[in-house]
């Protein structure tokens, strides 16, 4: 089956700075790759996501890039504010296995004001 | 958007007793929902996916006995925790899934069992 590994387990940075936030899958017929913030005590929201057939995806502050080729995807927050603070999961997800997502194990970004 | 309502947000309940949580869409039609288990600090472990009008399908190690999913219509999936123990104290969540690619998830439900 599919297997998704996050890195890092953690990340503070300054307010005002970047962050980056990586996944590698190892099913090559995983199409879909959403990206969720998830703040403490309530269920994860859809922040961005991308399909196999773009490279790229940007909405404002926040992008994913991806590599089909080396089978890894990346979330970079530029300008990041203390509400950016949250744990993220990243996810991948094929046509098969009934539609199914697998998560990593997530992020939890501290931005220090 | 697609706005997926779980309730109850909390609740604490005795041991051996049975808890229901409840997962509706409530502005579009959910032929699948998936519940989710998740621990302090972890991942998103699923537990099961369900069909509206069929039995559900759970993941390996997952009791189908004591985890009992309904998903009677297109709007409502319902999770029973049954005879729960303290070692089922967790936060449960649920998605819909919402096209060929996307799900929405509802906001989590906290169980203590004391």
């Amino acid at each position: 089956g599919e297997n998704v590994e996050q890195h890092p387990s953690t990340l503070s940075v300054q307010e005002g700075d970047s962050a980056v936030i990586k996944c590698t899958y190892s099913d090559s017929a995983s199409n879909y790759f959403p990206w969720y913030k998830q703040e403490l005590g309530k269920g994860p929201q859809l922040i961005i996501d991308i399909r196999s057939n773009v490279g790229e995806k940007k909405d404002q502050r926040i992008a994913v890039t991806l590599n089909k080729t080396a089978k890894h995807f990346s979330l970079h927050i530029t300008e990041t504010q203390p509400e950016d603070s949250a744990v993220y999961f990243c996810a991948a997800k094929g046509n098969t296995n009934a539609g199914k997502s697998t998560f990593g194990d997530g992020t939890t970004l501290t931005v220090k004001p | 958007g697609a706005v997926v309502s779980q309730h109850p947000s909390r609740v604490i309940c005795k041991s051996g007793t049975s808890v229901k949580i409840e997962c509706r869409s409530l502005d579009f039609q959910a032929t699948t929902m998936f519940w989710y288990r998740q621990f302090p600090k972890q991942s998103l472990m699923l537990m099961a996916t369900s069909n509206e009008g069929s039995k559900a399908t759970y993941e390996q190690g997952v009791e189908k006995d004591k985890f009992l999913i309904n998903h009677a219509s297109l709007t409502l999936s319902t999770l029973t925790v049954t005879s729960a123990h303290p070692e089922d104290s967790s936060f449960y969540i649920c998605s819909a899934s919402i096209s060929d690619y996307g799900y929405t998830f509802g906001s989590g439900t906290r169980l203590t069992v004391v």
